[in-house]
């Protein structure tokens, strides 16, 4: 089957630097999404991974190894308004393009 | 200005009602999709459409039904059989390259009672 996990929550100081991991397990692998979403509101584009690496992006960068399943997203110098929803996406392709989200990464910034 | 409308924002039915949610987009994208999201949860495929006359089922089509007769629109007609249809719906579109990130609508949040 196809399958995504995050963590649940995290909790970090404005200022600082926040990892949030992302392991997947999926068939027809096509690139990885990182998704921004702030409570009822729909997700915006952060970052797209497909060869393995790091790509950086202002304060937000994201780094992928694809023979490990595995994704984060760094978020430096956070600010408020980086409490959000962070969610991992996997693009597959299986008789079509189609993209699977895990269940998002609550963070919350704290002065 | 282009993008990703649905309407609308918000939505209350009575259980037994079909309820059809709108999605229009400007972009020129020729894929779309709808998911649904349930709090604290991530997003399901319900249904998608990569061309106009065609559309494949998601991860929890049922009780759903679409139509692709335009490319620009991608109406969702959630039926009296969905059992449990409360949720936040959203619309996406993108262009067909593995490459590009999917463009979202505002939202629809579909209430009921």
């Amino acid at each position: 089957g196809q399958n995504i996990d995050q963590p649940t929550e995290m909790t970090a100081t404005e200022g600082a630097i926040v990892q949030i991991n992302c392991t997947y397990q999926t068939s027809g692998f096509n690139g990885l999404f990182w998704y921004q979403q702030h409570a009822g509101e729909a997700p915006t584009f952060l970052s797209y991974n497909v060869l393995d690496g790091l790509e950086e992006k202002g304060r937000f960068s994201s780094f992928l190894s694809r023979s490990k399943g595995y994704s984060y997203l760094l978020l430096k110098e956070l600010q408020m308004k980086d409490s959000a929803s962070y969610l991992c996406a996997v693009r597959v392709l299986t008789g079509g393009f189609k993209t699977i989200f895990g269940a998002g990464t609550r963070l919350f910034v704290k002065a | 200005d282009g993008g990703i409308t649905q309407s609308p924002k918000y939505l209350f039915r009575k259980e037994g009602q079909n309820v059809t949610l709108s999605c229009e987009q400007n972009l020129n994208h020729d894929a779309m999709y709808w998911y649904r999201q349930d709090p604290g949860q991530g997003l399901r495929l319900i249904y998608y459409s990569q061309i106009v006359n065609d559309f494949q089922k998601g991860d929890i089509a049922e009780g759903y039904s679409v139509s692709r007769e335009k490319k620009e629109s991608f109406p969702l007609t959630v039926t009296s059989a969905q059992k449990n249809p409360t949720a936040f719906y959203l619309c996406a579109s993108q262009t067909e390259t593995s490459y590009n990130e999917q463009f979202f609508g505002p939202g629809t949040r579909l209430t009921v009672l």
